[in-house]
């Protein structure tokens, strides 16, 4: 079951802020974000794993609500190198399968200088 | 760092023939999968695969696809029979299991653009 992405594209001035949304219609085991340049292949930012759980690296954080059907990517003060499509990855479905992970339908967003 | 290496980058077919594509996973990743990414689409799950056989495939993944790992290295998809929707870039991807799948990267390869004429 494909999760749900908003919004579609975002367009920023460089030391703006972003959120993008994750939203699944059930519980979730995971979810993952990636973001991908053009051309190139889906690079792997981070894991949440737990209800109310946040986390981050730099100025691109995350958090996982409580029930574990929404997630938010948060990019703050936003750089040039930012600009990239942003997919979340949800794996709804563990049990005889791996939990594949299935990607929403991506953001893209563009930093402007 | 290790990582997924895919040949060939750019792959050009005429419609109904046959194309291979190839992956070297890392060496001592255990979860293999494809996926697929139409141009300016979502990345698309097709397959996963583990221990010699497919654990999972989609819808897309009809009789036209099949995987093999021919050999301790390659991971190989093959279109028996291109169509033009087919065209799309094909990235595969290892996962090393650690505890639970679930809660473990995926590692890209730089992908094969596919190009059905």
């Amino acid at each position: 079951q494909q999760p749900v992405q908003s919004p579609q594209a975002v367009i920023l001035r460089e030391g703006e802020d972003a959120v993008i949304n994750c939203s699944s219609s059930k519980a979730l085991y995971s979810v993952h974000w990636y973001r991908q340049k053009h051309g190139e292949a889906p690079v792997f930012l981070m894991i949440l794993l737990k209800g109310g759980e946040q986390k981050g690296h730099d100025k691109i954080s995350a958090s996982f609500n409580e029930k574990k059907q929404q997630s938010s990517l948060y990019l703050t003060a936003s750089q040039l190198s930012y600009s990239g499509t942003y997919f979340c990855g949800t794996v709804s479905n563990y049990g005889g399968s791996q939990g594949n992970l299935i990607f929403g339908k991506g953001t893209k967003l563009s930093v402007k200088p | 760092e290790p990582e997924v290496t895919q040949t060939p980058s750019h792959q050009v077919t005429q419609m109904g023939q046959e194309v291979i594509l190839r992956c070297v996973p890392i060496s001592n990743h255990l979860y293999f999968y494809w996926y697929r990414q139409i141009l300016g689409q979502k990345v698309e799950f097709l397959v996963s695969f583990y221990n010699n056989e497919i654990s999972e495939k989609s819808e897309i993944f009809d009789d036209q696809f099949s995987v093999e790992r021919p050999d301790g290295s390659n991971f190989t998809l093959k279109i028996r029979s291109t169509k033009l929707e087919d065209s799309a870039m094909y990235f595969c991807a290892s996962l090393l299991r650690q505890g639970a799948t679930y809660n473990s990267p995926l590692h890209f390869g730089n992908g094969t653009r596919l190009t059905v004429t």
